[in-house]
Parts: C-alpha cells; structure tokens; sequence
C-alpha cells in the first residue's frame, strides 16, 4: 500500500463548477500537509499548507484536513480554465530526519471554458 | 519571495556525454534542496536529497556514481547526470527547503528536461 494515495484523474468540470480533490494517507504520523499546483511542464508551486484538522481557506481554495480518517481534500471554488494544472497533495513529519515530503500522484484538473 | 531557479531550462546531448544542472535558491538559504524527476504524466519522484557541506543521500535505486550531486554552498545545489543514456531522459526538477521553516516547506524551481540522443 502506497504511503499516499490520489485519484490520478483526470477530473473534467465546467468553468464556475466546485472542485474537490482528495488524498487519503496511511502513516497516522504524518502532521503536516501541503497541496501544489503544477502546470505542463513546469515545476510545482506551493498553493496551501496546513498542520491540524479542519479547514484553512484561501482566495477560492480550502484545505481541509481530517486526521482521524487520514484524509485531505482541496476545494476550488468558481473554478477557471487558469486553474487546468496537476495537483499534487504532500505530507510530512515535523523534525523528520530527512526532511522528506512524500507526495501523491496527482490530479489532472480541467476546467472547461 | 521563496524563488527556485534551474539552469538549464532544457538540454539536448549525445549518448555517453554528462549534463550539469544548476538549482539556486535565490532570495533564502536553503540547507537542504531536493532532487526529483518526473515521467511524462507521473508523479514526482525523489532522487535523493542534498544537504550544505555534506554528502547526498540517495534514495533506494538510484545511482549515486551516476547521479552526482553536490551541494557547495547555501543557495546552490548541482546535479549531474553523468555519461547520460536515453533512459536517462525526463524532467528534472530540484526543490529547496526553507531553512527554519516549520513546516519543511519545499519551493520548486521550473524543471530542467533533458533529452537524451
């Protein structure tokens, strides 16, 4: 069993339309967690990161974070065809010894003008 | 702020030739950067990961002889892919750790895709 998994996708919505795109994790140590919105051929970029349970907002995005059943989602509201990209859901432990996040696979969003 | 750069963008040589990438952290230090790359329509995958002033820890199969990295100083990090095959074909992408941050956030910089003939 991966140590993260994500819906590769690809997930298609209308312009306007509400995306919700989810993780689900296995190691119950991980504590914190960071979504990236990566377009084509370009490096990832850091969208949100957040540490406890519950939902962090920003702009149009929500991470929201469910620790009991290890699980992540990012919301998109009003979605735009600017927000076409992979997204790719990380975790990590704070003071780990390598520092490493490990990352899902990612999900290949549409939004159709 | 929090800017990753890679240089270069893209590169295009001969089988048996090395290939040098440059990762800079441009405006923080960065005791750590990360080395990954990426498949077409895949995920990333860590190489291994750099520390300043000290060996690269690689992560299982990869090829520290034939990936070299080093990590000179607290905003640059190269790798280099040495005596390149076409397997050795992807995009490279680095990414650089704040250092003090609490929560290991890692900016990435813009990919290097290497092409191998």
């Amino acid at each position: 069993q991966k140590e993260v998994e994500q819906d590769p996708g690809p997930l298609s919505v209308p312009e306007g339309a509400i995306v919700s795109l989810n993780c689900t994790y296995s190691n119950s140590a991980f504590q914190y967690f960071m979504w990236y919105r990566q377009y084509s051929r370009k490096g990832p970029e850091l969208l949100m990161y957040t540490y406890s349970s519950g939902n962090k907002e920003d702009g149009r995005f929500t991470a929201q974070v469910d620790k009991s059943s290890k699980y992540i989602s990012l919301f998109i509201r009003d979605s735009q065809p600017s927000d076409s990209a992979t997204y790719l859901c990380a975790m990590g432990l704070v003071g780990g010894a390598t520092n490493k996040l490990i990352f899902g696979t990612g999900t290949l969003l549409a939004v159709q003008p | 702020g929090a800017v990753v750069s890679q240089h270069p963008s893209r590169v295009i040589c001969k089988s048996g030739t090395s290939v040098k990438i440059e990762c800079r952290s441009l405006d923080f230090q960065a005791t750590t950067m990360f080395w990954y790359r990426q498949f077409p329509k895949q995920s990333l995958m860590l190489m291994a990961t750099s520390n300043e002033g000290s060996k690269a820890t690689y992560e299982q199969g990869v090829e520290k002889d034939k990936f070299l990295i080093n990590h000179a100083s607290l905003t640059l990090s190269t790798l280099t892919v040495t005596s390149a095959h076409p397997e050795d074909s992807s995009f490279y992408i680095c990414s650089a750790r704040l250092s003090g941050g609490v929560y290991n956030e890692q900016f990435f910089g813009p990919g290097t895709r290497l092409t191998v003939l």
